[in-house]
């Protein structure tokens, strides 16, 4: 089955404890994205990467890290997290730019206490 | 920055009526596309509409694109209660960056 896998899916952790979220997708896409979703805000860009070893900010990477060293996993890092960085995050991947539509994974709620 | 901004916020509509949200945004794009979100889950893409293109069918849902107004609207009709979601336009203008809005949550009575 064609799918994008996060994990994990719940993540409760404290301040400043560095956290990695995976993510495999199965479809040999190269483009991946990480989006944050928070109340009333929609979804926000992170990062993303057109293919492997390239990757780009952006609307709001502070505080993040990726890295595409293999075109199925797009993992994000949390150095230091933050409370602020509470939030619902999602990846998703697409075959190509140009109109082609995103998959996303079921999503990883995390916490920062 | 959040291109696309959908109109209403919340939408309370009967079975079997049909539901209807807008999507405005800011810029010229290359192509705009729907998405639903059930339930905090990942969203899922519904339909595409390019930039030189005015109208676009799926099934019961109908999208039709403005460029000159900047803006889009999501038909679905013959609501159920299985419509019952959030529903997301993003904008794709161009720059590897697909901006969502805030959504429209729509729910379905029976």
């Amino acid at each position: 089955e064609a799918q994008v896998t996060q994990n994990p899916r719940y993540l409760i952790t404290v301040t400043g404890k560095k956290l990695t979220v995976t993510c495999s997708q199965n479809m040999n896409h190269e483009y991946m994205s990480w989006y944050r979703q928070d109340p009333g805000l929609g979804l926000r860009q992170i990062y993303y990467s057109m293919n492997v070893e390239v990757t780009d900010k952006g609307d709001v990477p502070e505080g993040y890290k990726v890295s595409r060293k293999e075109k199925r996993n797009f993992p994000l890092i949390l150095e230091s997290p933050s409370p602020n960085q509470t939030s619902l995050y999602f990846c998703a991947s697409s075959a190509r730019r140009d109109d082609s539509p995103l998959h996303f994974g079921n999503g990883t709620r995390l916490t920062v206490t | 920055s959040q291109q696309g901004e959908e109109d209403p916020q919340a939408l309370s509509i009967q079975e079997g009526e049909n539901a209807t949200m807008n999507c405005s945004y800011k810029t010229s794009i290359n192509n705009l596309q729907w998405y639903r979100q059930n339930s905090g889950r990942g969203l899922v893409h519904l339909i595409l509409i390019r930039s030189n293109e005015r109208e676009k069918h799926s099934g019961r849902l109908r999208v039709t694109l403005d460029t000159s107004k900047k803006s889009s609207s999501l038909l679905i009709t013959a609501s159920r209660a299985a419509d019952t979601a959030s529903y997301f336009c993003a904008t794709d203008f161009g720059d590897y960056k697909l901006s969502f809005g805030a959504g429209t949550t729509v729910t379905v009575r029976a």
